[in-house]
């Protein structure tokens, strides 16, 4: 079974600039996440997808970051203008359904770093 | 209050012998569920172990259990006979039945396993 597929692995972009990144899940998974993190720190959430609607995206910074996931299977994270604290590793994870005690499938992560 | 704590920065083990890191939470909710996740230098997630609220013996997989005390909000993971692989950092998370069941994560408490 193949994993959650994302990339760029690696970006580096000045601030005030415009990224985006791509991420496949698992085959048949319901529910995907795009989390943020920050070195030092443990992953916070951004949005969850349930199929093509967006379940919570209460701690996206929706001045400048957008995310879409068309037809309900790949997503895409865009900022745009990029800030120096929006450096992170971007995490892609998704799940089956997205219940309690569903577990959690995370991509390799795109590193990004904004000079 | 923080929902996930991991009070250990920092912890080393020898080769071989057995290491607890430790996780308490915070939550108002009957049901959840807790996760162990692995993060090597790499960047993945990497999934260990599951307990849910409702479980009543303590979970375990392979080499890792999970040492499960509802009552004191404890959820430490238990890692025996380490390996030099097993040097990453190490996260908490938890999803609760309410708010979306959004996960929340730990910051972390990095592992280093001495030959």
């Amino acid at each position: 079974e193949a994993g959650v597929a994302q990339s760029p692995r690696y970006k580096i972009i000045e601030k005030r600039q415009s990224v985006a990144f791509w991420c496949n899940p698992i085959s048949g998974h319901a529910t995907l996440y795009w989390y943020q993190q920050i070195l030092g720190q443990g992953p916070k959430l951004l949005i969850q997808f349930q199929n093509n609607g967006v379940v919570d995206d209460s701690q996206l910074p929706k001045d400048r970051f957008s995310a879409e996931r068309l037809k309900g299977v790949d997503s895409t994270l865009k900022i745009q203008p990029a800030k120096l604290e929006d450096s992170a590793v971007y995490l892609c994870a998704s799940s089956l359904l997205g219940g309690v005690f569903d577990e959690q499938y995370f991509g390799p992560g795109t590193r990004l770093t904004v000079t | 209050a923080q929902k996930i704590t991991q009070t250990q920065p920092g912890m080393f083990v020898q080769e071989k012998e057995a290491v607890t890191l430790d996780c308490t939470y915070d939550t108002s909710d009957q049901s959840y569920g807790l996760f162990w996740y692995k993060q090597p230098s790499s960047g993945e997630m990497i999934f260990l172990i599951y307990q849910g609220s409702y479980d009543e013996q303590n979970a375990t997989e392979g080499r890792y259990s999970l040492n499960f005390q509802k009552a004191r909000k404890s959820a430490n993971l238990v890692i025996s006979a380490s390996q030099l692989g097993d040097s990453a950092m190490y996260f908490c998370a938890m999803r609760e039945i309410g708010g979306y069941q959004k996960v929340t994560f730990g910051i972390g408490t990095k592992l280093q396993v001495i030959p």
